[in-house]
C-alpha cells in the first residue's frame, strides 16, 4: 500500500485545458514536494509546500498544501503540450534522514 | 544549485556480470545519499539509503547481497549490481540529501542481455 494516493494515474487532454492532480494520505507530513520528469532523466523539483493550508503559484501551476497537511494538489491552468511529463508527489515525514514517501505517478500527456 | 551526477549515464551488459554505478554531488557534502529504481511510467521506488560510513539501510524486498552500497564519502555513493539478470535491467536514480532536501541525478539506464 502506498502511503501517498496519486490520481489520476495518466491523464490525456488537448492543449488549453486544465487539470487537477491529487495526493492523498492518512499521515501527516512535515513537507511535500511535487516533481516533474522527463523520459530517460531524473526528477526536478517543481515546488515544496510546508504550511498547512499554503497555495503556491509557479506560472500556471499552483500548488496547495491540505490544512491538515495530509493531501495536496497540483492545478495547470491552460496545458501545453511542453507540459507533458511524469508529475510525482513526495512526502517528508520529518524522519532524520529525510526519506521522501513517492506517490504512484501522474503520466500527462498534452496534444497539440 | 546543488547538482548531483551519475555515471555511466547508460550501460549494457551480458547476465552474470557486474555493474557499478556511481553517485557524486558536485558542489555539496550529502549527507545521505538515496537509491531508487524505476520501471517505464511508475514512480520511483526505494532501494536503500546510506550514510557516509556506515552500512546501507534496505528497504524491505531488496536484496543486499544483490545491490551492493559503498558510500565511501560525503560526495561519492556506488551501487554495484552483482552477478546482474535481465530482470535487473531498470533505470536507477540516486539522490543525494543535505538539510532534508533531494537532488536527484540523471539516472543510469541499466539493460542486462
Amino acid at each position: 500500500t502506498q502511503l501517498l494516493e496519486q490520481s489520476p494515474q495518466f491523464l490525456s487532454i488537448q492543449e488549453g485545458e486544465n487539470l487537477t492532480v491529487y495526493c492523498n494520505s492518512s499521515s501527516v507530513f512535515s513537507s511535500l514536494q511535487w516533481y516533474r520528469q522527463e523520459p530517460g532523466e531524473g526528477p526536478v523539483l517543481l515546488v515544496t509546500v510546508v504550511t498547512g493550508g499554503e497555495v503556491k503559484k509557479l506560472k500556471r501551476l499552483t500548488f496547495q498544501f491540505g490544512d491538515a497537511r495530509k493531501d495536496s494538489s497540483l492545478h495547470i491552468t491552460a496545458a501545453q503540450p511542453g507540459d507533458t511529463g511524469l508529475y510525482l508527489c513526495a512526502g517528508d515525514r520529518g524522519s532524520t534522514l529525510g526519506r521522501l514517501y513517492f506517490g504512484r505517478g501522474t503520466q500527462l500527456t498534452v496534444w497539440p | 544549485g546543488a547538482v548531483v551526477s551519475q555515471h555511466p549515464s547508460w550501460v549494457i551488459c551480458k547476465s552474470g556480470t557486474s555493474v557499478k554505478i556511481e553517485c557524486r554531488s558536485l558542489d555539496f557534502q550529502a549527507t545521505t545519499m538515496f537509491w531508487y529504481r524505476q520501471f517505464p511510467k511508475q514512480s520511483l521506488m526505494l532501494m536503500a539509503t546510506s550514510n557516509e560510513g556506515s552500512k546501507a539501510t534496505y528497504e524491505q524486498g531488496v536484496e543486499k547481497d544483490k545491490f551492493l552500497i559503498n558510500h565511501a564519502s560525503l560526495t561519492l555513493s556506488t551501487l554495484t549490481v552483482t552477478s546482474a539478470h535481465p530482470e535487473d535491467s531498470s533505470f536507477y536514480i540516486c539522490s543525494a540529501s543535505i538539510y532534508n532536501e533531494q537532488f536527484f541525478g540523471p539516472g543510469t539506464r541499466l539493460t542486462v542481455l
